[in-house]
Order: C-alpha cells, then structure tokens, then sequence
C-alpha cells in the first residue's frame, strides 16, 4: 500500500530548512529515501530501519518514528543541488519490495 | 560509478512493436531486479520482481504475457513489452540490490519508451 507523502511540493530559498513526511497505514519494516532529478534514475539517499532510529547524510537527515508508522526527512540550510523529487520507499511484508510515495518536488532558488 | 545499467535509455517505435529492455548489475551479482514503471510527475510502481533463474513475480494488475521479463544470469535481467501500444508509453526503471531491509536498491538510469 502506498505510503503518503506530505508536503507535495516545497519552494526554498537556499539556506533554508525543510521537512518532508512520509506516513503509512501499515506497520512498516525499513523506510528508504531517494531524490529523484528530472529524467534521471532516483538516486538513494538513507535507509531506515525497524526499531527507530535517526541517520544523517551531509545535511540531510531522516528519522523513523515506528509506533507512528512516520518517517521524516530534512533539509537542513538547503544548497541548489537539494533540488528535485525526493521518494520514501516503504516496505511492508519484509520482503524487499518497496511501495513508493508520490513524491515531494523540492525547488532551491538562490 | 553507475552500479546498474540499463539500455536503451530511449526508444521510439511504432505500434505493434515488441520492445526490449536490458538491466545489468555491474558491480555485484543480483538474484533479484525489481522493475517500476513512471508516469510523468507520478510515482514509481513496481511492475513485477525478477528473480535469476525462475519465473518472475508480477504486481496485480500488470500482464504478464504484455511485460515478459527474464534473469538469465546473476547480472542480467530484460524486460520485453510485447506488441506495444501507445498507453505503453512510459518511463520504464529498472533496480538491483535491496534484498534486504537494510540495502539499498540501486536504480537503473531508466528507458523513456514512445509509442507512436
């Protein structure tokens, strides 16, 4: 079942912050985030797993509140390069498969 | 580098058509691909789940006699759209990897395939 992605568009002035949520209805076993840019492949940013936890990648951060079944992605003092689409992957059944958001398009301007 | 390989990146036929799509891993044998298929500014829905050497599992809804796909080998899985029709249009998306929670799949560069 396919996870719910908020907010469905955000607009940044670079060194601003922004969050993205990824919600699901479902018990969730690990949560994978990738940005996606125009005509290209997504390209992977994190994994979270079961059992909540908080990673970081440069700037960008995530965390996987489980009892929530939530996972939230930030930005922290965006550059131009954050641009793009930015997907959770959720899975579910503990069998690899990812359901995906429908995704976030982030826009840095300077 | 690139980890996975796919090709062609664009394809142009005419109706009728059966098309054919490679995915290759590069740097690490998969016994499993996942294949997705994108709609502009939509998300990634996974068609179907390669697996090396037996048959592949398809999502609900999608025709397995339309997506023919086949893991011959731990490095390559293909997908061929069979008489293609104009609503096959699509951003086609393969990956490898991620056959475990904590791994990440690794996506193809995709095939933007139009159907005339």
């Amino acid at each position: 079942q396919q996870p719910v992605q908020s907010p469905q568009a955000v607009i940044l002035r670079e060194g601003e912050d922004a969050v993205i949520n990824c919600s699901s209805s479902k018990a969730l076993y690990s949560v994978h985030w990738y940005r996606q840019k125009h005509g290209e492949a997504p390209v992977f940013l994190m994994i979270l797993l079961k059992g909540g936890e908080q990673k970081g990648h440069e700037k960008i951060s995530a965390s996987f509140n489980e009892k929530k079944q939530q996972s939230s992605l930030y930005l922290t003092a965006s550059q131009l390069s954050y641009s793009g689409t930015y997907f959770c992957g959720t899975e579910i059944t503990n069998d690899y498969k990812l359901s995906f958001g429908a995704g976030t398009t982030v826009t840095v301007r300077a | 580098g690139a980890v996975v390989s796919q090709h062609p990146s664009r394809v142009i036929c005419k109706s009728g058509t059966s098309v054919k799509i490679e995915c290759r891993s590069l740097d690490f044998q998969a016994t499993t691909m996942f294949w997705y298929r994108q709609f502009p500014k939509q998300s990634l829905m996974l068609m179907a789940t390669s697996n090396e050497g037996s048959k592949a599992t398809y999502e609900q809804g999608v025709e397995k006699d339309k997506f023919l796909i086949n893991h011959a080998s731990l490095t390559l899985s293909t997908l061929t759209v069979t008489s293609a029709h104009p609503e096959d249009s699509s951003f086609y998306i393969c990956s490898a990897g991620g056959t475990a929670s904590n791994q990440p799949q690794h996506f193809g560069d995709g095939t933007r395939l139009s159907i005339l």
